[in-house]
């Protein structure tokens, strides 16, 4: 079976840093995505990570480590407009590889 | 470009009423995806396209049907809308198969009663 964990919400502070957690387990790996959705609007793409470790791009970093079936997204300096849904979602082996299983995603409240 | 646009961005239908959603994409993206967005469901995949002429089921067919018959366009057809159906569809493509950035619609808000 298919299953992504996230937590459902955070609160955070503005200018500080959070961690949004995602844990895995899945048939195949090939991928694991961040995206984020502002209320009443599209996903967007943040990161993407295949191999072990942290991928950095600006305020955003993301996480993997295949062996526990974890990884995490970091945001730094959180501004106001970081109010928003970030989901978590896994990419599989077989078929269409683009075939993506989505977590139900953390709903972060960035507070003044 | 214009991106990934879907038609209509509301619609309510009634109960064995159908209709179709339009979704279409001007990047000349071959990998197209349907997905229904449900509170506390998370994103989950009616139907995927690897290219024009090919289609296939995704988490969620039953109740949708698919086609491509060009590399731009990707219409989901409800074929007798349930109120289960009630749902935010998200239209998604990306550049071929292994791609990692999937671009996604502005959605479809659809109510069936």
């Amino acid at each position: 079976g298919q299953n992504i964990d996230q937590p459902t919400e955070m609160t955070a502070t503005e200018g500080a840093i959070v961690q949004i957690n995602c844990t895995y387990q899945t048939s195949g790996f090939n991928g694991l995505f961040w995206y984020q959705q502002h209320a009443g609007e599209a996903p967007t793409f943040l990161s993407y990570n295949v191999l072990d470790g942290l991928e950095e791009k600006g305020r955003f970093s993301s996480f993997l480590s295949r062996s526990k079936g974890y990884s995490y997204l970091l945001l730094k300096e959180l501004q106001m407009k970081d109010s928003a849904s970030y989901l978590c979602a896994v990419r599989g082996y077989g078929g269409a590889t683009n075939k993506l299983i989505f977590g139900t995603g953390t709903l972060l409240a960035v507070q003044p | 470009n214009a991106g990934v646009t879907q038609t209509p961005k509301f619609q309510v239908l009634k109960t064995g009423q159908s209709m179709t959603l339009q979704c279409a994409q001007d990047m000349n993206h071959e990998y197209m995806s349907w997905y229904r967005q449900d509170p506390g469901m998370g994103l989950r995949l009616i139907h995927y396209s690897v290219g024009a002429g090919i289609t296939d089921q995704g988490e969620v067919p039953n109740g949708y049907n698919v086609s491509r018959s060009t590399t731009e366009d990707f219409p989901l057809r409800l074929l007798s809308a349930a109120p289960s159906q009630t749902s935010v569809y998200f239209c998604a493509s990306s550049y071929g198969q292994s791609y990692n950035e999937q671009f996604f619609g502005p959605g479809t808000r659809l109510t069936v009663l």
